[in-house]
């Protein structure tokens, strides 16, 4: 059964990045059943897709978020990372990591989140 | 983007009752659409993708139908444990976009 994890700092002062990594376990991240996506919850709010990574690697970001988002992937390691550059406090969320199988074109598989809080 | 309202945005529900929940697109998305329900402090789970697939383990009293721009869950009989916001999510054009949630609350 696949599982996601999400690590990295709780604290990111302002216009720095924000730097997260998602290791997945019990699959492979290369499997061309599943791609990989980055969703994040601000407190009390809803939920906001931020970017998806195939295994292709064609990636795919909200233009809300674009110039300053970026997912890769790290085979040798099974993992997937997201970088958000130049934060502010509007960037404070939950951020789960998630797999998308194919066949089903959703977020089946959610880590379980980790709250980022950006201040000085 | 393609915009999607929910409605009601909230609801109060007793258990046993049937609850239905809307997802409006701003643009027609087909049956791209999924429903995932979040609990206090956790991850949100998938309920339905494909507008109408029940995703493995699911409880068969969570439905959903629909297609185009008016999309719907439902739920046939209220139990205790799906008390809890729902959000929907289209996966037609990216971005990808999610309802603002409906909550479920006990009446």
């Amino acid at each position: 059964q696949l599982q996601l994890q999400e690590s990295g700092p709780g604290l990111v002062k302002p216009s720095e990045t924000l730097s997260l990594t998602c290791t997945v376990s019990g699959g492979s991240i290369s499997s061309s059943s599943y791609y990989w996506g980055w969703i994040r919850q601000p407190p009390g709010k809803g939920l906001e897709w931020i970017g998806n990574i195939y295994y292709s690697g064609s990636t795919y970001y909200n233009p809300s978020l674009k110039s300053r988002v970026t997912i890769s992937v790290d085979t040798s390691k099974n993992q997937f990372s997201l970088k958000v550059s130049s934060v502010t406090a509007a960037d404070t969320a939950v951020y789960h990591c998630a797999s998308v199988a194919a066949a089903v074109n959703a977020f089946d598989i959610w880590g379980q989140g980790t709250l980022v809080t950006v201040s000085s | 983007d393609i915009q999607m309202t929910q409605f009601p945005s909230s609801v109060s529900a007793s258990v046993g009752d049937r609850v239905t929940i809307t997802c409006r697109a701003s643009q027609g998305i087909s049956t791209w659409l999924a429903w995932y329900q979040q609990k206090p402090g956790k991850a949100p789970k998938l309920l339905i993708y494909a507008a109408s697939s029940l995703q493995s383990g699911v409880p068969s009293r969570f439905s959903g139908s629909g297609s185009g721009t008016d999309l719907t869950l439902t739920i046939s009989s209220l139990q205790p444990e799906d008390f809890a916001t729902y959000y929907c999510q289209q996966a037609n054009n990216f971005p990808w976009t999610f309802g603002q949630g409906t909550k479920v609350e006990i009446k």
